[in-house]
């Protein structure tokens, strides 16, 4: 079964508004997850590490005031896509792993279009 | 240069054949190898780890290759359900509470036909 729940699965949004997007891991506590952005056929790539009880870390080129993170307890990780506009659209997926060095479990993710 | 690179394929299989691929991977201090399989808009899901000795999970193998950056997959007695992008993720830093940096290939497509 699932490990990581993301959700939700997919939503339409009207330019200029705000998508939230959860991400929990449901069989273990994650300090740290992970959240990616993936176009068509294109490679899943890293926008930021959200880190429990701090800042989230952001990739080069990804804007933190628009892709805003909160990693407010052990299970959840929120991004929220702020003033949503057309190019946003796109497949987000989040990511959490155990300790020592245990694979990366992926969200189901969330596939976002904004008209 | 992109730090882990794979041939987009696609590689068309018959069914019952066996195919195999490569990732290359350009930071030689990369610890940590894994395939994932992604289906078309679905997440990425774990295949399997690639361990130094080279791993077998039923029709699949894995190797490692660190002399010359590179970890591979072979699928045998392909089926139909083996067609999928198969992504190869690259760990640089390996500690006991921290990933370090992941990175990503851009994925293999395998297209199994009758």
């Amino acid at each position: 079964g699932a490990v990581v729940s993301q959700h939700p699965s997919w939503v339409i949004c009207k330019s200029g508004t705000s998508v939230k997007i959860e991400c929990r891991s449901l069989d273990f506590q994650a300090t740290t997850m992970f959240w990616y952005r993936q176009f068509p056929k294109q490679s899943l790539m890293l926008m930021a590490t959200s880190n429990e009880g701090s800042k989230a870390t952001y990739e080069q080129g990804v804007e933190k005031d628009k892709f805003l993170i909160n990693h407010a307890s052990l299970t959840l990780s929120t991004l929220t896509v702020t003033s949503a506009h057309p190019e946003d659209s796109s497949f987000y997926i989040c990511s959490a792993g155990g300790l020592n060095n245990s694979p990366l479990h992926f969200g189901n993710g969330t596939r976002l279009t904004v008209t | 240069r992109k730090e882990v690179e794979q041939d987009p394929g696609p590689f068309n299989v018959p069914e019952g054949a066996t195919v195999a691929f490569n990732c290359t991977y350009s930071n030689s201090a990369s610890q940590s190898f894994f395939w994932y399989r992604q289906d078309c808009r679905k997440e990425p899901k774990l295949l399997m780890s690639v361990y130094s000795s080279g791993n077998e999970d039923g029709r699949f193998t894995a190797q490692l290759n660190r002399a010359s950056q590179y970890i591979s997959l072979l699928i045998r007695d392909s089926k139909l359900s083996d067609s999928a992008t198969y992504l190869c993720v690259v760990n640089t830093i390996r500690t006991t509470d921290s990933w370090g940096k992941l990175q990503f290939g851009a994925g293999t497509q395998v297209v199994v036909t009758p």
